[in-house]
């Protein structure tokens, strides 16, 4: 089985802290993504990458960057962390382009700043 | 631009039918799919079905798929109280990377 791997489940950070939030999976997928999962708003994406050392934006990438230095992991970066940024955290990983583009995901990490 | 709309909760009893609707406006979806997220963890897939379909069953589950209306309806038969989650519909449009767009989760409530 595929497994996505969220480091975290629960994080509390405050304002103005850095915050990684930390993926990997383990079945050599091309492609990653973040989504934060907000109630009434459902998923929306955040980055993504669809190769080592690539990126691109999603719906919503202001306030957050990326790092994908190894294919099995992406990281998600908060540089300076605000209140509006509490949110459930998703990462999720799919084969590749050509295939039915069937998304796996992680447990999610539930991120609170304070 | 893409959107995906889907009813916000649904209530049923134990042993009924639930469907759950959701309409999307990207006429070149290539593949839709729902999946299903159980409290306090992430979402998973349930099936898909891909857009030269009309219909796909699998088991308790008949998607039904639209695509002059551009309607995708997910119907779980002799619901149980497990099947209490959210749904998400999602579609994959054919440009770009093909990333999917999400509607806003339905949440299937099933009493006993």
């Amino acid at each position: 089985d595929v497994k996505v791997t969220q480091s975290s489940r629960y994080l509390v950070k405050r304002t103005g802290e850095k915050v990684f939030l930390e993926c990997v999976q383990d079945m050599d997928h091309e492609n990653m993504f973040w989504y934060r999962q907000d109630p009434g708003l459902g998923l929306r994406l955040i980055y993504f990458s669809y190769d080592v050392k690539m990126k691109e934006k999603g719906d919503i990438p202001e306030g957050y960057s990326v790092s994908r230095e190894k294919k099995e992991r992406f990281s998600l970066i908060l540089e300076s962390a605000s209140t509006n940024q509490t949110s459930m955290y998703l990462c999720a990983s799919s084969l590749d382009l050509a295939s039915t583009g069937e998304l796996f995901f992680g447990e999610g990490s539930r991120l609170t700043v304070l | 631009g893409e959107d995906v709309e889907q009813s916000l909760f649904l209530s049923v009893r134990e042993g009924d039918s639930s469907v759950i609707n959701c309409t999307y406006t990207d006429s070149s979806s290539t593949y839709l799919y729902w999946y299903k997220q159980e409290p306090g963890a992430g979402l998973q897939l349930l099936t898909y079905i891909f857009s030269n379909m009309d219909m796909k069953q699998d088991q308790r589950l008949t998607v039904l798929l639209n695509k002059k209306d551009k309607h995708l309806s997910l119907r779980i038969a002799d619901t149980q109280t497990g099947d209490s989650a959210i749904y998400f519909c999602a579609e994959r449009a054919e440009s770009g990377y093909s990333t999917l767009t999400f509607g806003k989760g339905t949440m299937l409530l099933v009493s006993p």
